[in-house]
């Protein structure tokens, strides 16, 4: 089955700083690569996504990028500000048949950005 | 748009009883509702994944039996968790998907459950 696997699982920057987490998948059939941002005691909220027709996608200080050849996509946020500190968790799809398609996550990345 | 409720966001309960855990899209008809689990200062572990009116799919490791499942409409569904016991502890989330909101998962706010 698919395998996410997200590196690394702490961050610390300076406020300011970039910040880049990456991940790495198994399924090659995997076509939907979202990432979640989640504070403590919330629900995970979608940041940014991209599709296996995409290599990169921007918005405004996040970006996404995905090699499908390497199995790997990674989300890169610029000018980190100390709201950004939460932990962040990659995901990839998974096809489950006639029940559709499913996330399976990766281990999640607490950053921490100091100001 | 693409809200998803949860209720009750948290509850205790005495071990061996069972809980009841209901999940709703409120403004999007949701064809595909998804359980995990979630334990502290871990990622989500996908429990099971069920389409309206069929039979739930669990993943492996989950007990069918002990976690039951039901999607009976394309708003609601429920996870209710059987003679639960302290090892079931744990924060619950639903999330929920359709082809209304391009196969997205947008997620309910977690129920926390404690067992006594």
């Amino acid at each position: 089955g698919e395998n996410v696997e997200q590196h690394p699982s702490t961050l610390s920057v300076q406020e300011g700083d970039s910040a880049v987490i990456k991940c790495t998948y198994s399924d090659s059939a995997s076509n939907y690569f979202p990432w979640y941002k989640q504070e403590l005691g919330k629900r995970p909220q979608l940041i940014i996504d991209i599709r296996s027709n995409v290599g990169e996608k921007k918005d405004q200080r996040i970006a996404v990028t995905l090699n499908k050849t390497a199995k790997h996509f990674s989300l890169h946020i610029t000018e980190t500000q100390p709201e950004d500190s939460a932990v962040y968790f990659c995901a990839a799809s998974i096809v489950l048949g006639q029940a559709g398609t499913a996330l399976i996550f990766g281990k999640g990345t607490t950053l921490s950005v100091s100001s | 748009g693409a809200v998803v409720s949860q209720h009750p966001s948290w509850v205790i309960c005495k071990s061996g009883t069972s809980v009841k855990i209901e999940c709703r899209s409120l403004d999007f008809q949701a064809t595909t509702m998804f359980w995990y689990r979630q334990f502290p200062k871990q990622s989500l572990m996908l429990m099971a994944t069920s389409n309206e009116g069929s039979k739930a799919t669990y993943e492996q490791g989950v007990e069918k039996d002990k976690f039951l499942i039901n999607h009976a409409s394309l708003t609601l569904s429920t996870l209710t968790v059987t003679s639960a016991h302290p090892e079931d502890s744990s924060f619950y989330i639903c999330s929920a998907s359709s082809s209304d909101t391009s196969y997205e998962q947008y997620f309910g706010p977690g129920t926390r459950l404690t067992v006594t």
